[in-house]
């Protein structure tokens, strides 16, 4: 069964600094990666997504993330943190179009 | 114009009791699901209905009944209602091309069991 996990349960950032949130993968074919985002007392909304098109790929938000099969990861990234950043953050991997699996989820805070 | 909408946005009910959630998507997808997300956030998927087929059951109690009437509609049906049922529910629908596509969820009900 594939799987991702979600490395940091919470990541701390001033504002304007970069965002870094990591994810490793595990799948013996190639994986289909997804970036979620949930905002308080909110659904999940997607950010980006890995489809074997382009390694790195562009979200929305100024958020991106790459694709490395050499070190199973599809981190994700945005240069400069703003207030409206902070929420919750899943990984999340596909299996034959009919399941989600997630990983447990990273929260990120702001600091003015 | 919301694409997923579950309602009720928040239950609170007591132990014993039967509750349902709705859940409706206009996106003329044809897979839709229902999550669940535990108190630390976790999430996890309980049923996926293709359509109006059901696909996946993961080891859901019996207690927990799905029914999807036509395909742009999958409802939750919980007996006997317990206190570790207490969470948020998540529907979601997608369009399935292989496993390349996404999933768009609804807002989420906040179930609490008292």
């Amino acid at each position: 069964a594939q799987s991702v996990t979600q490395l940091g349960s919470h990541v701390s950032v001033s504002e304007g600094a970069l965002v870094l949130l990591r994810c490793n993968y595990s799948s013996s074919v190639p994986p289909y990666l997804f970036w979620y985002v949930q905002y308080p007392n909110q659904g999940l909304q997607l950010l980006l997504k890995y489809t074997s098109a382009a390694t790195l790929v562009k979200g929305i938000n100024g958020f991106e993330a790459e694709f490395k099969k050499s070190e199973t990861s599809f981190h994700l990234t945005k240069p400069s943190a703003h207030m409206s950043d902070a929420a919750e953050y899943f990984c999340a991997v596909s299996e034959r179009g009919y399941k989600l699996s997630f990983g447990a989820g990273t929260t990120v805070t702001v600091r003015a | 114009d919301t694409a997923v909408s579950q309602t009720p946005k928040y239950l609170v009910t007591q132990m014993g009791n039967d509750k349902s959630i709705k859940c409706e998507q206009n996106l003329g997808h044809d897979t839709m699901y229902w999550y669940k997300q535990d108190s630390k956030k976790f999430l996890k998927i309980m049923f996926s209905y293709n359509n109006k087929e059901l696909i996946i059951n993961e080891t859901v109690p019996n207690r927990f009944s799905p029914k999807s009437p036509d395909k742009a509609h999958l409802n939750l049906h919980i007996n006997s209602l317990e206190l570790g049922d207490s969470a948020v529910y998540f529907c979601a629908s997608s369009q399935p091309q292989g496993a390349r596509t996404e999933a768009f969820f609804g807002q989420g009900t906040r179930l609490t069991v008292v």
